[in-house]
């Protein structure tokens, strides 16, 4: 079946430099995104969601792009910081009466001090 | 307001043994849905609960069950436990419609022997 993957398993950055986690996904029916960050031990928070109509969505410090031309998503830490550190899942919807949620496997932040 | 709560955090079965888990959504939340978590096959769909209705199920083995009772909250049941179904097992509640932001809950830990 079609799913969401990661490009990239683990990212150790710099503290103060900005992160890029990266998202491909492949079903094209999919219309809503989230991002998760999920701590040792924890479960997963909610970071910001996206939905297919949008391309571009900003929290505090975070920003997700969406280019459905390629089927790409991408989470954008600004400043990272040590409290940054953990594992960040994307997932998605595709809607049409389906409330399930399907993840990427995940990939490690790691932000140097 | 508070979070998704689930129970046990922690528990170990025995082989052949069942297990019930307990969540309760955030307050207003209509919508529960339970994950698997494991090292092996990351964040897995196993139901979705609405109104006490299951919506959508996951390719689990019916050995997995689960409910929903009038006041939103949410039990699983896992019978004739295995070996693999070691796992973080987790709990998310939203509004029910689509689109709608999915918290998780801190998840129950549990472990087959």
């Amino acid at each position: 079946g079609e799913s969401v993957g990661l490009h990239l398993p683990t990212l150790s950055v710099q503290e103060g430099d900005n992160s890029i986690i990266n998202c491909a996904y492949s079903n094209s029916a999919s219309d809503y995104f989230i991002w998760y960050k999920q701590e040792s031990g924890k479960g997963p928070q909610f970071i910001i969601d996206i939905r297919s109509n949008m391309d571009k969505r900003q929290g505090q410090r975070v920003t997700v792009l969406l280019n459905k031309t390629v089927k790409h998503l991408s989470l954008q830490i600004a400043a990272t910081q040590p409290g940054d550190s953990a594992v960040y899942f994307c997932a998605e919807n595709i809607g049409a009466g389906s409330y399930q949620l399907t993840f990427g496997k995940g990939t490690k932040l790691s932000v140097i001090p | 307001k508070a979070g998704v709560t689930q129970t046990p955090r922690y528990l170990i079965k025995t082989r052949g043994q069942q297990v019930t888990l307990s969540c309760s959504p955030i307050s207003g939340h209509r919508s529960v849905s339970w994950y698997q978590q494991t090292p092996g096959q990351g964040l897995q769909f196993l139901f979705e609960y609405f109104s006490e209705t299951q919506r959508n199920k996951g390719n689990f083995p019916g050995r997995f069950s689960g409910r929903q009772f009038s006041n939103s909250r949410s039990e699983m049941n896992v019978s004739t436990l295995e070996l693999g179904d070691s796992a973080l097992y987790l709990c998310a509640s939203s509004l029910g419609i689509q689109g709608n932001t999915i918290y998780f809950g801190e998840g129950s830990w549990l472990t087959v022997v």
